[in-house]
């Protein structure tokens, strides 16, 4: 199975702009989780989706929104940026479970200028 | 609130020697604990969760709910386990809440 994919894989944008991330989950994976990891506050999460609902939702301004298809890829976008928001942005894909093991992609790198 | 804690940010070893690296957890519900590790260049990937009891690449992690811990354990460590180590807390509907990690490097 190919596993899950992030695009684009780097981003440079300036303050105020807007942007949006794509996750292409593992084929079969309902379920789609966002995370944002920095170097100061390390992984967070930020909500996840599961058959084009979101589900769960983290700690995170309403600038970041996210949203899933009906083939569970997923985009989130973050509008307004701010320089706090240079971060690496993961996703990961599971199967609907009560244990499932989340897989994640290699992640998204933006930088806000 | 749920919180994970990773006291020390790197460990250093010796090739052959034990490892413990600890995780500490905050969670009034039923916790459900993960170790991911992520080599250099490579992404994040799960290790072992505490509901399987099982042991990968020989390590191991035990669950001990009256100290809220779930240190991960290898005997003999080797140069290949050099990697970042992050212990996770599942809080419901994949919403993993993360330790800071720690920077395991094994010397030869």
């Amino acid at each position: 199975k190919a596993g899950v994919t992030q695009t684009p894989r780097y981003l440079i944008k300036t303050r105020g702009q807007q942007v949006t991330l794509s996750c292409s989950p593992i084929s079969g994976h309902r379920s789609v989780s966002w995370y944002q990891q920095t170097p100061g506050q390390g992984l967070q999460f930020l909500f996840e989706y599961f058959s084009e609902t979101q589900r769960n939702k983290g700690n995170f301004p309403g600038r970041f929104s996210g949203r899933q298809f009906s083939n569970s890829r997923s985009e989130m976008n973050v509008s307004t940026l701010e320089l706090g928001d240079s971060a690496l942005y993961l996703c990961a894909s599971s199967s609907d479970g009560l244990f499932n093991e989340q897989f994640f992609g290699p992640g998204t790198r933006l930088t806000v200028l | 609130a749920q919180r994970v804690t990773q006291p020390e940010k790197l460990l250093s070893v010796f090739k052959g020697a034990p490892v413990e690296l600890k995780c500490n957890y905050s969670y009034s519900g039923s916790p459900e604990l993960f170790w991911y590790v992520q080599y250099s260049r490579q992404r994040l990937q799960l290790l072992l969760r505490h509901i399987s009891r099982e042991s990968i690449k020989g390590f191991t992690a035990d669950l001990n709910k009256g100290e809220t811990s779930f240190h991960l354990k290898k005997p003999f460590a080797q140069e290949e386990d050099s990697a970042m180590y992050y212990c996770a807390l599942n809080t419901g509907r994949r919403a993993l809440t993360f330790g800071s990690g720690t920077r395991l490097q094994v010397q030869p």
